[in-house]
Formats: C-alpha cells, structure tokens, sequence
C-alpha cells in the first residue's frame, strides 16, 4: 500500500490549491480517504473524508465551504481542492486511509492504517 | 463536539521506563478510539485500535486499556526509538474524526 501526495507550495491569501493523493497496492474503490493536516509544530487535524463509492463526504467545520474533496477512481487518486486559503491554512497535508468495522448498526470508521508522506502549503504574502 | 485531552502534554523518560499517556474524553465514548506515533518529519503511524488491540507488527511493550471516558496507551520497556509524540484519535463521532492535542516523549 502506497499514498503520495503532491500539490502543495506557497499560496497568497484568498488564492487556491490542488492537492493530489496517488494510491496503489490496494483495491482503491473498497476504502475511504481521509485529509488530515498538521499546521507546523502543532497537532493533527482531520479535515475530510470521502467514501470509496464516492457518495459520503465529510468535511470538519474548519474548511467547510472552501475545501471540496474528489476522487477519480479510475486515476486511483483522492483530490483536495483548496479556495480562499487563509494564513491559518498552512500545513503539512497527508492523505489517510480508512478501515471500518462492521457492526449490526452499520458500518463506523475503526482507525486510519496507511497515510502518506504529506506534501506542504504555506499560505503567505 | 467531543473533546479529546490528553497527559501529560510532555514526559520525560530514561530508556527501560515503563512509561503512562492517558487521553480524556469529554463524553463517554465507545472504543473506537486508536493511538499514533509520530516521529519528526514523518507521518503518523497506527499503534492501537478499538483501544487495546496492537496492530500488526507494531512491538508488544506497547499496550492500549480503557473505557468510557479515560483511556491509556502504555509502554512498558521503553527504547531508544519510541522517543517520539504520540496522538489519541477518537472517530465514533463520525462524521467527524477527533484527534488528542498530542503528548511528546523526550528522553530523560
């Protein structure tokens, strides 16, 4: 199993970004993916998910409205399209793979098992 | 939203400690609750899922106990490549995914 991310860089204020996350070694459509960011020397932070089939998306309140999350399951590649990034936005982005246990209520999200390098967007004038 | 604390934020430990992190729950949680370790400059790796189970390949000093609110990750010998943070995650709120603040292990 294998996850690489590409995308980041140096970003004004109010502009854009397109991360990218390249999967392999695994079935792609069968697991969900995950965002998570870690702004520099803090903690972790997830950020969005969406499902294998593509028809669950998450997002946390913090980029809610500006990030959009996608997938081309034909690519094996997970998206994050990042608009009017602020200051506050700066991090290490890794994608992160999904396991969920089955139980009789449903299916709920059990641990992230392989994430990926990360790729960093510093958003600065 | 749940919250999830973890302590100490910074421990201070010698090679061979048996070594104590615990993450609070601001609300009685089910067990889907994992432990990470990071390193500086890589990503995180996953120790302990559904709170006591060790993933594979991960070494058996490292050990996950818990329930409700308060939950442990312990190591019980520690070596010299364990120094590292370590970060609880709790997703039964799902949709959304709840990480500790993250506690760092230096060496004594």
């Amino acid at each position: 199993v294998q996850l690489v991310e590409s995308g980041g860089g140096l970003v004004q204020p109010g502009g854009s970004l397109r991360l990218s996350c390249a999967a392999s070694g695994f079935t792609f459509t069968t697991y969900g993916l995950n965002w998570v960011r870690q702004a520099p020397g803090k903690g972790l932070e997830w950020i969005a998910y969406m499902s294998g089939s593509r028809t669950t998306i998450n997002y946390a309140d913090s980029v809610m409205g500006r990030f959009t999350v996608s997938r081309d399951n034909a690519k094996n590649s997970l998206d994050l399209q990042m608009n009017s990034l602020r200051v506050e936005d700066t991090a290490v982005y890794y994608c992160a793979r999904v396991v969920f246990n089955a139980e009789s209520s449903g299916f709920y999200p059990y641990y992230f098992d392989y994430w990926g390098q990360g790729t960093l967007v510093s958003v600065s004038s | 939203d749940i919250q999830l604390t973890q302590s100490p934020s910074f421990l201070s430990a010698s090679v061979g400690d048996r070594v104590t992190i615990t993450c609070r729950a601001s609300q009685a949680i089910r067990s889907y609750l994992a432990w990470y370790q990071q390193k500086p400059g890589t990503a995180p790796k996953l120790l302990i899922y559904a709170a006591s189970s060790l993933q594979r390949g991960v070494p058996s000093r490292f050990s996950g106990s818990g329930s409700g609110t308060e939950f442990t990750l312990t190591i019980s010998s520690l070596q010299p490549e364990d120094f590292a943070t370590y970060y609880c995650q709790h997703l039964n709120s799902y949709p959304l995914i709840t990480f500790g603040q993250g506690t760092r292990l230096d060496i004594k």
